[in-house]
């Protein structure tokens, strides 16, 4: 059982690139996250899916868009990275008590 | 006021020692109640969730006082291993988003 995982683990960027964060999970949960994390900001909710084939804005949404695959995977994509999207992200799965599970992140630096 | 508020520490404690950290939460419709552990650059880890009637697993007890609007979390016995960051987490009834206090940082020494 694999839990969360997240891929890739390290990405640096230039200003106005693009990439895709991938996150699975094979626990068969319904609702997914995806959370920044930045030194004394704590975990901030960029979007979520409550179930396949919904997507929600979360606390940070600008600079991003979200894409819920199937059931298993929900990708977050930058689509012009700028250096205030440096951070580490992180994406979870909600259990049946509403317990997360978390991926082990993605640190991302955008220069 | 923050809708889940912890004391960010650092709490310093040597080994052995008992320390306990609070959270306050502000939403009365608050349902589920958790503790979670994270390493120095690693993900949020579940340490346990906390119920009504409170809970205990090893050296760690949680307990969750409605009234006051607050959840406890004891740990004894300190270990060097027991150093990380602790957060806080509430979800309220009904909504998929919970809640993340910005976590107390604990330093066990020798």
């Amino acid at each position: 059982n694999a839990g969360v995982t997240q891929t890739p683990k390290f990405q640096v960027l230039k200003t106005g690139q693009s990439m895709t964060l991938q996150c699975a999970q094979d626990m068969n949960h319904n609702s997914m996250y995806w959370y920044r994390q930045d030194p004394g900001m704590g975990l901030r909710l960029i979007y979520y899916s409550a179930s396949e084939g919904t997507t929600d804005k979360g606390e940070v949404p600008n600079g991003y868009n979200v894409s819920r695959l199937n059931k298993r995977e929900f990708s977050l994509r930058l689509e012009s990275a700028a250096p205030s999207q440096t951070s580490v992200y992180f994406c979870a799965s909600r259990g049946p008590g509403d317990e997360q599970y978390f991926g082990p992140g993605t640190r991302l630096t955008v220069t | 006021r923050k809708e889940v508020e912890q004391d960010p520490g650092p709490f310093n404690v040597p080994e052995g020692a008992t320390v306990a950290f609070n959270c306050t939460y502000s939403n009365s419709a608050s349902q589920s109640f958790f503790w979670y552990r994270q390493d120095c650059r690693k993900e949020p880890k579940l340490l346990m969730s906390v119920y009504s009637s409170g809970n205990e697993d090893g050296r760690f007890t949680a307990q969750l006082n409605r009234a006051s609007q607050y959840i406890s979390l004891l740990i004894r016995d300190s270990k060097l291993s027991d150093s990380a960051t602790y957060l806080c987490v509430v979800t309220t009834g009904g909504s998929y988003i919970p809640t993340f206090g910005r976590g107390t940082s604990l330093i066990v020494h020798p």
